[in-house]
């Protein structure tokens, strides 16, 4: 079993959709979780972090950790074609420096 | 831009031959981490230098070797090549020893015939 599961996709919503990103965990000494977003053959780009659980605004953008159900989501308001990328979710514990990647979701918002 | 920078771009070789791939990190930054992607493993987390001093190591063969030079550029040594290793392989920086903020490189895709 991986350390992180996520939903390949692809995810395919109209423009101006809510888009909901999902990622589960299995170590429960996980405290770190990101969101990167990556462009076809681009590198992976920092989207938002955030530490234990709880929720994170920026902007369209909302990271929420739920660590009982080691479930973390990237939710996406009034999504764009711009927003058509892959989703990578990552985790780290505290003080190890190591990073665990999900293998990515791809999103697709229709014009 | 990440400011990151990676060479080359492309790498193509056969089996059994030693690479080695070269990172710039951003101006300023002293973490430089490694990362190998590939279509069934996702995104795997190889190893972490800070200013110099290995501080982290993830899923890397022991084929493969890295540093980081007073510069703080790093390099990706990568030896005794199988089809398997064929790959992008990443660069991130970030300024502080264990950063959740890294900036990615363009990455170098290696193909291994």
């Amino acid at each position: 079993q991986k350390e992180v599961e996520q939903d390949p996709g692809p995810l395919s919503v109209p423009e101006g959709a809510i888009v909901s990103l999902n990622c589960t965990y299995s170590n429960s000494a996980f405290q770190y979780f990101m969101w990167y977003r990556q462009y076809s053959r681009k590198g992976p780009e920092l989207l938002m972090y955030t530490y234990s659980s709880g929720n994170k605004e920026d902007g369209r953008f909302t990271a929420q950790v739920d660590k009982s159900s080691k479930y973390i989501s990237l939710f996406i308001r009034d999504s764009q074609p711009s927003d058509s990328a892959t989703y990578l979710c990552a985790t780290s514990t505290s003080g190890t420096y190591k990073y665990i990647f999900g293998t990515g979701t791809r999103l697709k918002v229709l014009a | 831009d990440s400011g990151v920078t990676q060479t080359p771009k492309h790498l193509i070789t056969a089996t059994g031959q030693r690479v080695t791939l070269r990172c710039s990190p951003r101006s300023g930054d002293l973490s430089v981490y490694w990362y190998q992607q590939s279509l069934d493993q996702g995104l795997q987390f190889l190893i972490h230098y800070y200013n110099g001093e290995e501080r982290a190591k993830g899923n890397i063969l022991e084929r493969f070797s890295a540093q980081q030079f007073p510069d703080l550029h790093s390099e990706l040594n990568l030896s005794s090549l199988e089809l398997g290793d064929s790959a992008l392989y990443f660069c991130a920086s970030s300024r502080a020893r264990g950063s959740y903020e890294q900036y990615f490189g363009p990455g170098t895709r290696l193909t291994v015939t």
